[in-house]
């Protein structure tokens, strides 16, 4: 079956670091691949997204790519911002209508 | 205009009793879904509605029936409530023959407790 494996946390970085979170899969076919954040109090909210091997998924300075040939899906940004601080979530979806498969979720603390 | 709004926010009951949680999507999706987050934050599927019919069933005790009336509403009822009940449950939506491609919406939780 499908499965999501994302780096444990949590994180501590410092404002403007440099951010990765692992995200690696195990799928049959062609997933696809998001980020979700959950935000403190909040619901799962789509981050990006990437449908197909070397799709770049982007928003809000995160990105991530999907790299077929590891089966990976890392979500990056460049310089991490206090209200960065949330729960992110590595997540795919195959063919048809099969459900959604979460990582165990990687929480993300930003001091200033 | 709330996509997909769950109602309460927040419950706080006692052992042995039955609650419901009530969840509603406007955006005209097919399939809606109920998935528990325990308080390591991992999130477990339970059960899934396409068009009112029951299509996904995990491993969940049977004190947990879900209805769906229709199929912009998906309910949770929870029958002699136990301290491992208490959780943040979410409601979400997707929309069939969109493909692989769109994930869910999700809604903000209910947060119940048992005490």
């Amino acid at each position: 079956g499908n499965s999501v494996t994302q780096m444990e946390g949590p994180v501590t970085l410092s404002e403007e670091a440099f951010l990765t979170i692992n995200c690696t899969y195990t799928a049959t076919g062609y997933p696809s691949l998001f980020w979700y954040v959950q935000y403190p109090g909040e619901g799962l909210q789509l981050l990006l997204k990437a449908t197909k091997a070397d799709d770049k998924g982007s928003n809000k300075g995160f990105e991530a790519t999907y790299r077929k040939e590891t089966t990976s899906f890392h979500l990056e940004k460049g310089s991490v911002q206090v209200s960065d601080s949330a729960v992110y979530f590595c997540a795919l979806r195959g063919g048809g209508n099969e459900k959604l498969t979460f990582g165990t979720g990687t929480r993300l603390t930003i001091i200033p | 205009d709330t996509a997909v709004s769950q109602t309460p926010k927040y419950l706080v009951t006692q052992m042995g009793n039955d609650k419901s949680i009530k969840c509603e999507q406007n955006l005209g999706h097919d399939t809606m879904y109920w998935y528990k987050q325990d308080s390591k934050k991992f999130l477990k599927i339970m059960f899934s509605y396409n068009n009112k019919e029951l299509i996904i069933n995990e491993t969940v005790p049977n004190r947990f029936s879900p209805k769906s009336p229709d199929k912009a509403h998906l309910n949770l009822h929870i029958n002699s409530l136990e301290l491992g009940d208490s959780a943040v449950y979410f409601c979400a939506s997707s929309q069939t023959g969109t493909g692989r491609g769109y994930g869910y919406t999700f809604g903000s939780g209910t947060r119940l407790t048992v005490v």
